[in-house]
């Protein structure tokens, strides 16, 4: 049974352009999580999702930010006109229907020059 | 004040020797307090997870809650150089049914040398 998968592990873009992170959640888990670790810092939820529903987005910056998770095919993170503040790993999470505990993906590095 | 306190480190050890792990917490609300290993470039991997005060032990690993003291711990008896890792201590609460939103620690990171 493979793992959180998370596409790409490493990703750089220039200031004003867009990033788009993957998540693919582990077999039978319906329900992901997205973390952001900024350097020096630790893991701070961002969002939380179900298919096709944003359950709680409490962590979310205001603008730029958004997350989907479609009925068919891996959850998104969309980071619009990057910032070099946003360079940070950006973790993904995923858990079953009955809640017990969240299973990381590796991750993906972003990085802003 | 922060949510979770966590020293960073880092903290370096002989092999076979008894490790302690530590987070205070402001919040007194924490009901769910877990301990996760990271190894470098790799996500967070569960380790404990302990409901509400008291012990809990597995293996070499043992997690310790106080909610009185708001402070936690995790102990690695008979330290291996592969337990040399970044530590996370998290805590959530029961919100809605469901206690997913963790709140992290810094990490601690731990060499076990050989």
């Amino acid at each position: 049974n493979a793992g959180v998968m998370q596409n790409p592990r490493h990703l750089v873009r220039r200031r004003g352009q867009e990033a788009r992170l993957r998540c693919s959640p582990m077999k039978g888990h319906s329900h992901v999580y997205w973390y952001r670790q900024l350097p020096e810092e630790g893991l701070k939820f961002m969002v939380y999702l179900q298919k096709e529903n944003i359950i709680d987005e409490s962590g979310m910056p205001k603008e730029r930010f958004s997350a989907e998770f479609p009925k068919e095919g891996p959850s998104i993170l969309r980071i619009q006109q990057v910032v070099r503040g946003d360079s940070a790993a950006y973790f993904c999470a995923s858990s079953p229907p009955i809640y017990n505990e969240q299973f990381f993906g590796p991750g993906t590095r972003l990085t802003v020059l | 004040q922060k949510e979770v306190e966590q020293d960073p480190g880092p903290l370096s050890v002989p092999e076979g020797a008894i490790v302690s792990l530590n987070c205070t917490y402001s919040n007194s609300a924490f009901q769910y307090f877990m301990w996760y290993r990271q190894y470098s470039r790799k996500g967070p991997e569960l380790l404990m997870y302990t409901y509400s005060s008291g012990n809990k032990e597995d293996g070499r690993f043992t997690a310790q809650v106080d909610k009185s003291s708001k402070y936690i711990s995790l102990f690695i008896r008979d330290s291996q150089p592969s337990d040399s890792a970044t530590y996370l201590c998290a805590m959530s609460w029961n919100s809605g049914g469901s206690n997913y939103k963790l709140t992290f620690g810094k990490g601690t990171l731990l060499t076990v040398n050989p």
